[in-house]
């Protein structure tokens, strides 16, 4: 099984509300990842966490919070987004070297 | 830091033909290749992988090739169907980082 699933599939908020992305995966990997892609573009990486730990923190706002409750789940907080934050939101697991990463569907994200 | 790019944007082919889609990267620590298929509305599928050790690797109906003299990569898919259209990312990582850096992606377009 080589499942990584989100919820929400959408999203529409406004700026001043907080929601949650959530993250699951089974197959056992100690990496789990969030990207930000727009539109016509390559996913960028905004947060890892190795062995539930965040390891890399690619500079994102802090209005962007990660959190890794256990190995196989991991959530986005939202707080304060701004427009130019709409986008889908992926979710990827790997083994702890980073390699063979597997991406989720994503969370289509739209801020008014 | 690594930079990677694809050598064109979009690639027309018809049913039945084999497509190939080059990468080009510039670190030549880089030890890990992926390709990844991006459908509409989904996240990325992991499609092959190859490892600096290799030139070539074979799954089903996809190649991959790797030329580290001149840092190049390439997809080839055998025998194009219509199901194949999507947007393609070649994405390297180097051993010891977690971090995949993407290409600019390639829409593979297949008319019958």
């Amino acid at each position: 099984d080589t499942e990584v699933t989100q919820t929400p599939k959408h999203l529409v908020m406004g700026m001043t509300n907080k929601k949650s992305l959530k993250c699951e995966q089974h197959m056992g990997h100690r990496a789990m990842y969030w990207y930000k892609q727009k539109a016509k573009k390559p996913p960028e990486l905004m947060f890892v966490y190795s062995y539930e730990k965040l390891s890399i923190n690619e500079s994102v706002p802090s209005r962007f919070s990660p959190e890794c409750p256990n190995s196989s789940l991991l959530n986005l907080h939202l707080h304060a987004l701004q427009p130019e934050d709409s986008a889908l939101y992926l979710c990827a697991s790997s083994p702890p070297n980073g390699e063979t990463q597997y991406f989720g569907p994503g969370t289509r994200l739209l801020v008014l | 830091g690594e930079s990677v790019g694809l050598h064109l944007p979009t690639l027309s082919v018809q049913e039945g033909d084999n497509s190939i889609i080059n990468c080009a990267y510039s670190n030549s620590a880089s030890d890990y290749f992926i390709w990844y298929k991006q459908e509409s509305g989904k996240g990325p599928q992991f499609i092959i992988d190859i490892r600096s050790n290799m030139d070539k690797r074979q799954g089903q109906r996809v190649t991959v090739l790797l030329n580290k003299t001149v840092k190049h990569l390439s997809l080839q898919i055998a025998a194009t169907q219509p199901g194949d259209s999507a947007v393609y990312f070649c994405a390297v990582l180097m051993t010891g980082f977690q971090k995949l850096v993407f290409g600019t992606g390639t829409r593979l377009l297949v008319s019958p």
